[in-house]
């Protein structure tokens, strides 16, 4: 079984400053690991996912995440947010061999940008 | 191409009754997977169908039941409606590889019990 952690539940941040959105999992088995947003009144929209290869993954907008093994994390980071970066975002796993479309989720973090 | 389109968008029923919910995946895709999301409980897995057989369940009551059809359109129905059921419900299409590297999710269907 696998389960995911993320350490903030809110993060207030003004425009332009960086930003780091914390997740540690915890897994028996080797996983797959994914950030997820969601606007208000929206679905989830993959954000960036990490399959194997490089440690370091990026998206289209901006943000990347980092896949630590020894530490089981997979951080988000952007060097500098947007107002339009406001959502909740979620950290998500998924692994072994009969995870048939089982992500287990995060609680979420709410990422709020302040002018 | 087409996104996973979810029907209807808000619902508001009785305690009591029944309900169901309809997905159409991506063209394509032959998995769909139904996740609830509540504030007090997050994002919790459901099930999942490729090709009209349930793969994976969670730890969902019998209430909550699903099925998909041999065009990969899928519906969850939940009967005996309690208040607790009001939530998103979120369906996401994916090609079906037994890790589902890549899902994407329709915008939910609002459930409110009354």
């Amino acid at each position: 079984a696998q389960s995911v952690t993320q350490l903030d539940s809110q993060v207030p941040v003004f425009e332009e400053a960086p930003v780091e959105l914390r997740c540690n999992y915890s897994s028996s088995v080797s996983v797959y690991l994914f950030w997820y947003v969601q606007y208000p009144n929206q679905g989830l929209q993959l954000l960036l996912k990490y399959l194997s290869g490089s440690t370091l993954v990026e998206s289209i907008n901006g943000f990347e995440a980092e896949f630590n093994k020894s530490q089981t994390s997979f951080h988000l980071r952007k060097p500098s947010v947007h107002i339009s970066d406001t959502a909740e975002y979620f950290c998500a796993v998924i692994g072994g061999g009969t995870s048939y479309g089982k992500l287990t989720f995060g609680q979420g973090t709410i990422l709020t940008v302040h002018p | 191409k087409a996104g996973v389109t979810q029907t209807p968008r808000y619902l508001i029923k009785t305690r009591g009754q029944q309900v169901t919910l309809s997905c159409s995946p991506i063209s394509g895709h032959r998995s769909v997977s139904w996740y609830q999301q509540t504030p007090g409980q997050g994002l919790q897995f459901l099930f999942e169908y490729f090709s009209e057989t349930q793969r994976n369940k969670g730890n969902f009551p019998g209430r909550f039941s699903g099925r998909q059809f041999s065009n990969s359109r899928s519906e969850m129905n939940v009967s005996t409606l309690e208040l607790g059921d009001s939530a998103l419900y979120l369906c996401a299409s994916s090609l079906g590889g037994p890790l589902n590297t890549e899902a994407f999710f329709g915008q939910g269907t609002r459930l409110t019990v009354v």
